[in-house]
């Protein structure tokens, strides 16, 4: 099975600052990763997919990069919506797994 | 408009039996693949279980292994997920999903409202 990391579990960070979350793959997926964003009682969006493509109606202010094993997503400037627990997916297998997820919080 | 309507969670028994089901709408269902994924109280998402666009190939997480089934009945428009020897463990809000294509591994696009399941006595 493929196990997926992610860093940091928690990130304090304020409206306006850039921020990375990382995800690492315990073997090669090669671009077959996803992120997705949750809010509280809701279920997940999709926000990139196959590493770096920007799901249709996602600010342009998230990206995403990578392959391999190693797997970033960048917010470049947080706006007050984006505060919310992100977690990558990798897909490169039938048996899909998560990221045990990043919870984004204000400073 | 792509819509996903789990049902049939709720409160069971240890060692007890529940059928979840997923009915969609706004696409052809036959064509695509389906997932289940659940997120315990306060936890992370865990991918569950997957079947593909004709029901042919099934794959399963290992702590669900040999206890949970998918399946689907394309016929009907439903995906089912059968649930024995339940344990408190399988205790969580258990999402239906599709992905983005036709292939049985895919992100997944569409997310159902979740339906709850909880194993107590």
């Amino acid at each position: 099975d493929i196990q997926m990391t992610q860093s940091p579990s928690i990130l304090s960070a304020s409206v306006g600052d850039r921020v990375t979350i990382t995800c690492r793959a315990s073997q090669s997926i090669s671009n077959w990763l996803a992120w997705y964003q949750q809010k509280p009682g809701k279920a997940p969006k999709v926000l990139i997919y196959k590493a770096s493509n920007l799901e249709s109606g996602v600010p342009s202010r998230f990206s995403g990069s990578g392959s391999g094993t190693e797997f970033t997503l960048t917010i470049s400037s947080l706006q007050p919506d984006d505060f919310a627990t992100y977690y990558c997916q990798q897909y490169n297998s039938y048996w899909s797994s998560f990221g045990q997820g990043t919870k984004l919080e204000i400073k | 408009e792509v819509q996903l309507l789990e049902s049939g969670g709720g409160l069971v028994q240890p060692g007890g039996s529940l059928r979840l089901s997923c009915a969609p709408s706004g696409f052809t269902f036959s064509s695509y693949a389906m997932t289940w994924v659940r997120q315990a109280p306060g936890k992370g998402l865990e991918w569950v279980s997957g079947i593909s666009a004709n029901g042919g190939s099934t794959y399963n997480a290992d702590s669900v292994k040999g206890r949970f089934t998918i399946s689907r009945d394309n016929s009907k428009n439903t995906l089912y997920l059968q649930m024995n020897g339940l344990s408190a463990e399988d205790t969580a809000v258990y999402y239906c999903a599709r992905g983005r294509s036709a292939s049985s591994s895919s992100d997944l696009t569409y997310w159902g409202q979740g339906t709850l399941v909880t194993v107590s006595s």
